[in-house]
């Protein structure tokens, strides 16, 4: 079954404390990023990759890292986690240069709370 | 700049009636695509529908379908009658062309569907 995979589903830290939110997608998919999503904002795009070892930032990447060691996986690193960084999480995937109704497969989210 | 809006907070619709959920989109490119996705309330991204601005026929899909206004840069969703299950956030979405598969989203609709 195609699908993109997150983990932990659902997170509660403190500030300042390292944590790294896991994507993996089976589809072999170039193209990844990842999203946060906040009310009255809707999604925002927070880091994308082209392919293995090509990263760039999206529109809101300020605190996040990203690294795309392998095709499959593309973890999103908060070094040092702030409040304004609570938010639901959601990484996708899709074909590099996607045309027409290819669309990105979005995973189930990740809900995180900095306190 | 590429901007997507969504001007109702929350719509609220009877079972078995249709729904109209606006979206306006401002973007300078000639060539882009718009999407429509669910958000129910366990918080998963369910693409619902999609229509290409060269596409000249609206996109309908089972009971979902797009009223696609070029001139006037709309892309409402009209959900045709309505199921308790319809209940969700709704989401518009707009790629431009060359945007590797960027998707830039509006703030969202809330949709109650009363018995």
């Amino acid at each position: 079954e195609a699908q993109v995979t997150q983990n932990p589903r659902y997170l509660i830290t403190v500030t300042g404390k390292k944590l790294t939110v896991t994507c993996s997608q089976n589809m072999n998919h170039e193209y990844m990023s990842w999203y946060r999503q906040d009310p009255g904002l809707g999604l925002r795009q927070i880091y994308y990759s082209m392919n293995v070892e090509v990263t760039d930032k999206g529109d809101v990447p300020e605190g996040y890292k990203v690294s795309r060691k392998e095709k499959r996986n593309f973890p999103l690193i908060l070094e040092s986690p702030s409040p304004n960084q609570t938010s639901l999480y959601f990484c996708a995937s899709s074909l590099a240069l996607a045309g027409g109704i290819d669309t990105q497969y979005f995973g189930p989210g990740t809900r995180l709370t900095v306190l | 700049a590429q901007k997507i809006t969504q001007t109702q907070p929350g719509m609220f619709v009877q079972e078995k009636e249709a729904v109209t959920l606006d979206c306006t989109y401002d973007t300078s490119d000639q060539s882009y695509g718009l999407f429509w996705y669910k958000q129910p309330s366990s918080g998963e991204m369910i693409f619902l529908i999609y229509q290409g601005s060269y596409d000249e026929q609206n996109a309908t899909e089972g009971r979902y379908s797009l009223n696609f206004q070029k001139a006037r840069k709309s892309a409402n969703l009209v959900i045709s009658a309505s199921q308790l299950g319809d209940s969700a956030m709704y989401f518009c979405a707009m790629r431009e062309k060359g945007g590797y598969n960027k998707l830039i989203f509006g703030a969202g609709t809330r949709l109650a569907v009363h018995p």
